[in-house]
This record gives C-alpha cells, structure tokens and sequence, in this order.
C-alpha cells in the first residue's frame, strides 16, 4: 500500500523542549518537503529536500531543522527557538523529473500541541 | 508569501447545484494545481493545468486559466454532500516551488 505516513497524528510540546515529526514514504520519490499550515490559512513551506543528504530552507525555516540520511524518510524537529509551533504540520512528496513545482502528495499530517 | 489568492473565501451550495471557486495570482507561471483537504486532513492532488493549456477536465471537475488575467477557476459540476472541503491553488512559477492561496472552504447541503 504506497503512500505517505506521518506520525504522530498529535503531538504535544512543552516549553522549551524539541520534538521531531515523523514523515516517511514509500513512493519512491526523489523530492519530500515540509509545510506548516495555521487556521483559515495556506500552507507555507519550512524546508524542501531534492535528493539525499540534501535540504533547502523554505519560507519559514527559523525554529525547525530537518534530515535526508533516507531517501524514505524525512524527519522534522521543532526547536525551542520556535515561538509558536501550535499549528498543522504537512509532509510531501513528489516524484523526480520536472521542476519544483510539479505535483505533490501529501501525508495525513501531524497537529503540534503546546503544553 | 502567496501567490494564489482564492475567492470566494467560503461557499455554501444545496447539493446538486454547481461549485466555482476563483483563484488570481501576480506573476508568470509554470502551472496551476488545484488541491482539496478535508477537514484535518492532508491536501489531495486534483488537477494540474499548465501554462500553455487554456482548459483542463477531471470527471466533474473543469479547470480554466486565462494567463492574461491571471486567473483560473475551478468548476465542480452536479455537487455532493462528499464535496465539503477546502480547495486550494496552487503556482509554480518558473523552476520555483509551489506557492499555496489561502482557500475557499465549500459546503455542500444534503
């Protein structure tokens, strides 16, 4: 069953303290990015990840980090430094070839609590 | 920032009766994606229409661009209550990442 998982569905953070949210996928895609989403709003990008072992800031990059040790996985970790993490975070993926910009899939996403 | 801005922000249709949602945006553009989420959920991929295409069928889905103006509209024919969702545009300009509006939140009324 190919898709895009994140986990965990909630998470909750207390002051001061960093989480990671789990994203993997067995679609075999090159390209795997992260998004925030808060209420009434569109989704604004924290880091982007074109192949292995190499990732790019996105809109919002302050108060999170990420990896690429895996083509399968890519993990994001919200700092203390991120003021106001409480939103909806989104995981996706897309396949190689094209630009950027070409069609993404996106996981079940993972709502960040804080405490 | 954004570059697709939605409109209208939130519409609310009797079932069967048709659905247009409108997105403009600001600059050139590689292409246009259209995207649904359901409440609490992730976005699902809808349509991509490109540059160089002036009009896109999905089932009942009809998507428009019109370069000139900027625009594009997204048309859900013969609505159902399964319809309710937030839709999304979404741009990419050329060799950029995807730019996301804000959305248009769509109830459909059984």
């Amino acid at each position: 069953d190919g898709g895009i998982t994140q986990s965990p569905k909630y998470l909750f953070r207390k002051e001061g303290q960093n989480v990671t949210l789990s994203c993997e996928q067995n679609l075999n895609h090159d390209a795997m990015y992260w998004y925030r989403q808060d209420p009434g709003q569109g989704l604004r990008l924290i880091y982007y990840s074109q192949i292995v072992n190499d990732f790019q800031k996105g809109d919002i990059a302050e108060g999170y980090s990420v990896s690429r040790e895996k083509k399968e996985s890519f993990p994001l970790t919200v700092t203390s430094a991120q003021k106001n993490p409480t939103a909806f975070y989104l995981c996706a993926s897309r396949s190689g070839g094209g630009g950027l910009g070409e069609t993404q899939y996106f996981g079940p996403g993972t709502r960040l609590l804080v405490l | 920032s954004q570059q697709g801005e939605e409109d209208p922000q939130a519409l609310s249709i009797q079932e069967g009766e048709n659905a247009t949602m409108n997105c403009s945006y600001k600059t050139s553009i590689n292409n246009l994606q259209w995207y649904r989420q359901n409440s609490g959920r992730g976005l699902v991929h809808l349509i991509l229409i490109r540059s160089n295409e002036r009009e896109k069928h999905s089932g009942r889905l009809r998507v428009t661009l019109d370069t000139s103006k900027k625009s594009s509209s997204l048309l859900i024919t013969a609505s159902r209550a399964a319809d309710t969702a937030s839709y999304f545009c979404a741009t990419t300009e050329y060799g950029n990442k995807l730019v996301f509006g804000a959305g248009t939140i769509l109830r459909v009324k059984s």
